[in-house]
């Protein structure tokens, strides 16, 4: 089976500096799809960006961006200009492109400092 | 549209009682899905369903019964509820094109 592994249970940053949160899975599989969710408070899961691994270019939404290395089986977030409100819990997902089964890492609580 | 629903938000049970969790989405997504969510482990698949009719077990199913009688509703049901079922319970749905899944608020419970 599919595992993610989040090796930072906490990270911090201050206000407008950048950070990274790291990502590692194992599988035998190609065609699959990596997602970061964010947990704030409010429990409420956000998707914050989603990699094809049939792509070789890394996904970016405005602030977030991630490091998509393959071969390494590493999916990186790195959130630049952080504010306040980025403070929340982060997970790390893979789901198989051929099933429903979609496996999350244990997370990785952010504290942002004003 | 309102998503994905879930209801209630929070349940106290006793050991031994029985009780529905309620999803349901408005998005016509083929998939839906039920994790729980437990301190430092993460979200873990209950059980899912690829379509009205069809529901197939997740990573730790034993305790829990689901069905998919139509498309936009997929009910979880604790069959008789134990203090390790004590969590937050999260519905998800998806279509086969997007493989994001879209999650409702959760459910806290409490078997006591």
């Amino acid at each position: 089976a599919q595992t993610v592994t989040q090796s930072q249970p906490e990270m911090s940053v201050q206000e407008a500096e950048t950070v990274t949160l790291s990502c590692t899975y194992d599988t035998s599989e190609s065609d699959y799809y990596l997602f970061w969710y964010k947990q704030p408070p409010s429990r409420q899961m956000i998707l914050v960006i989603r990699q094809e691994a049939y792509k070789q270019q890394n996904a970016t939404e405005n602030r977030f961006s991630v490091n998509f290395q393959k071969a390494a089986k590493s999916f990186s977030l790195k959130i630049s200009d952080s504010q306040l409100g980025d403070a929340a819990m982060y997970f790390c997902a893979y789901r198989s492109g051929g099933i429903n089964d979609m496996r999350f890492g244990a997370g990785t609580r952010l504290t942002v400092k004003p | 549209n309102a998503g994905v629903t879930q209801t209630p938000k929070f349940q106290v049970l006793k050991t031994g009682q029985s009780m529905t969790l309620q999803c349901a989405q408005d998005m016509n997504h083929e998939y839906m899905s039920w994790y729980r969510q437990d301190p430092g482990m993460g979200l873990r698949l209950i059980h899912y369903s690829v379509g009205a009719g069809i529901t197939d077990q997740g990573e730790v199913p034993n305790g829990y019964n689901v069905s998919r009688s139509t498309t936009e509703d997929f009910p979880l049901r604790l069959l008789s509820a134990a203090p390790s079922q004590t969590s937050v319970y999260f519905c998800a749905s998806s279509s086969w094109q997007g493989h994001e899944q879209y999650f409702g608020p959760g459910t806290r419970l409490t078997v006591t």
